[in-house]
């Protein structure tokens, strides 16, 4: 069965320096990853995607990812933190070669940058 | 036009059975629909394909679904518990085998049981 951990509840940072937000999963097979945010009160709004290839992902609002896998790993970053990048993020996985839309989310960290 | 839910928000009690809708991005062929609660997180109801349901979570039979031959989904939950308060997100995708995209959530229906 698949998961996914994210380990801290809430990440602090100051703007303007870099944001780490962390995640690993475990997953039979090779991985679909993907980070998503939500912001007060809204639905999942999705940043960024890892399926093959390059290990560093970019996406939306100058975000990143790195896949790790020996580490099980694919954590988010962003060199260069706006206030407005407060959120809740959550990661995700699916397994590979499968039809199954299923994600399954880890319990997500809440990012508070501070002016 | 993205993913579109309602309602937004609806209060219910105990007993009684809620229907929420989800209309997805055209073209989607794929809903899913996820639960989020503070203490479980988001946890995955079931998912519809062409009008049948092709994977489900690990909910009671209380929660049900459907899909329409427009690809527009119902879920419905009978018996209200306060459990059940939660936020039910709607997810579309084109999905069809070895779709690697994302998916698509929409802006969730709050649903109070009291």
């Amino acid at each position: 069965a698949q998961s996914v951990a994210q380990p801290e509840d809430q990440v602090n940072v100051a703007e303007g320096n870099p944001l780490t937000v962390k995640c690993t999963y475990s997953v039979s097979g090779n991985p679909y990853l993907f980070w998503y945010v939500q912001y007060p009160n809204r639905g999942l709004q999705f940043l960024l995607k890892y399926i093959t290839g390059d290990n560093l992902v970019k996406g939306s609002y100058g975000f990143e990812a790195e896949f790790n896998k020996s580490q099980t790993s694919f954590h988010l970053k962003k060199p260069s933190a706006l206030v407005s990048d407060s959120a809740l993020y959550f990661c995700a996985v699916r397994p590979m070669n499968t039809g199954f839309q299923k994600l399954v989310f880890g319990t997500g960290t809440r990012l508070l940058v501070s002016p | 036009a993205g993913v579109t839910q309602s309602p937004t928000h609806l209060i219910k009690t105990r007993g009684q059975q809620v229907t929420l809708s989800c209309s997805p991005i055209s073209g989607h062929r794929s809903v899913s629909w996820y639960q989020q609660t503070p203490g479980q997180g988001l946890q995955f109801l079931f998912e519809y394909f062409s009008e049948t349901q092709r994977n489900k979570g690990n909910f009671p039979g209380r929660f049900s679904g459907r899909q329409f031959s427009n690809s527009r989904s119902e879920m419905n939950v009978s018996t209200l518990e306060l459990g059940d308060s939660a936020l039910y997100l709607c997810a579309s995708s084109y999905a069809s085998g070895g779709y690697t995209g994302e998916l698509f959530f929409g802006e969730g229906s709050r649903l109070t049981v009291l």
